[in-house]
């Protein structure tokens, strides 16, 4: 079956513009979880979902970064006014949930990068 | 705080020889262990995991050993080839079926295995 999906692959924005990041995970995926990973860096937990609940929104380093899942399955993470200390990319991922025989494993998309001029 | 430390950044191998990378963790209420290979433009993929009830686990030319009382886990790649080259990070997180499945990333460690 497919794997998660990401787009755009490549996104280029001016300082300050507002950008949206989309995550498509694998179908039936309960929890999905966002990740920033700066060039040349291990990757580091923005937020999670569980369903349509946003459980866990720690990791979302500022108020201009904000995260959804309407409807449980597809999200989007939008960043409003980006800096350039925002160019990194994204990585979306899912897992299947507790008790859905989620073994722990991370399925990650290819991610977004996203470079800020 | 950086709570997973990983070491060497970058690691040069030749064809059929070890790598070996390590890692160290500071929170003692971590117990699943994953590393993850990622390869350009692709996301990282889980490669093989751990729970700190073992201190070997071996899954073809993988192996992680893990030391609880020092609080450290290593990869060992046995037989290295050049397919292998790639970046790996070790990772950490409190519960494995738990609300969250929250993994803490060490920074990676860049793998180039020479013909």
């Amino acid at each position: 079956g497919a794997g998660v999906s990401q787009s755009p692959r490549y996104k280029v924005a001016k300082r300050g513009q507002d950008v949206a990041l989309r995550c498509d995970p694998i179908s039936g995926h309960v929890s999905l979880f966002w990740y920033q990973q700066a060039l040349g860096q291990g990757p580091e937990f923005l937020t999670y979902f569980q369903n349509e609940a946003q459980l866990d929104k720690s990791g979302l380093p500022s108020d201009r970064f904000f995260a959804e899942r309407p409807e449980g399955s597809v999200s989007t993470l939008k960043i409003q006014r980006t800096q350039q200390e925002d160019s990194a990319v994204y990585l979306c991922a899912s897992t299947p949930g507790s008790g859905r025989g989620d073994t722990g494993e991370l399925f990650f998309g290819e991610g977004s990068r996203l470079t800020v001029l | 705080q950086q709570q997973v430390k990983q070491s060497p950044q970058s690691l040069i191998v030749q064809k059929g020889g070890i790598s070996i990378i390590n890692c160290a963790y500071e929170n003692t209420a971590f117990d699943y262990f994953p590393w993850y290979q990622q390869f350009p433009g692709k996301g990282p993929a889980l490669l093989i995991a751990i729970r700190p009830d073992v201190s070997e686990k071996k899954e073809g030319r993988f192996t992680i050993s893990f030391n609880k009382s020092a609080k450290q886990f290593s990869l060992h790649i046995m037989d290295s080839q050049p397919g292998d080259s790639a970046t790996y990070f070790c990772a950490a997180s409190i519960g494995v079926n738990n609300a969250g499945n929250m993994l803490t990333f060490g920074g990676g460690t860049r793998l180039m295995v020479k013909p």
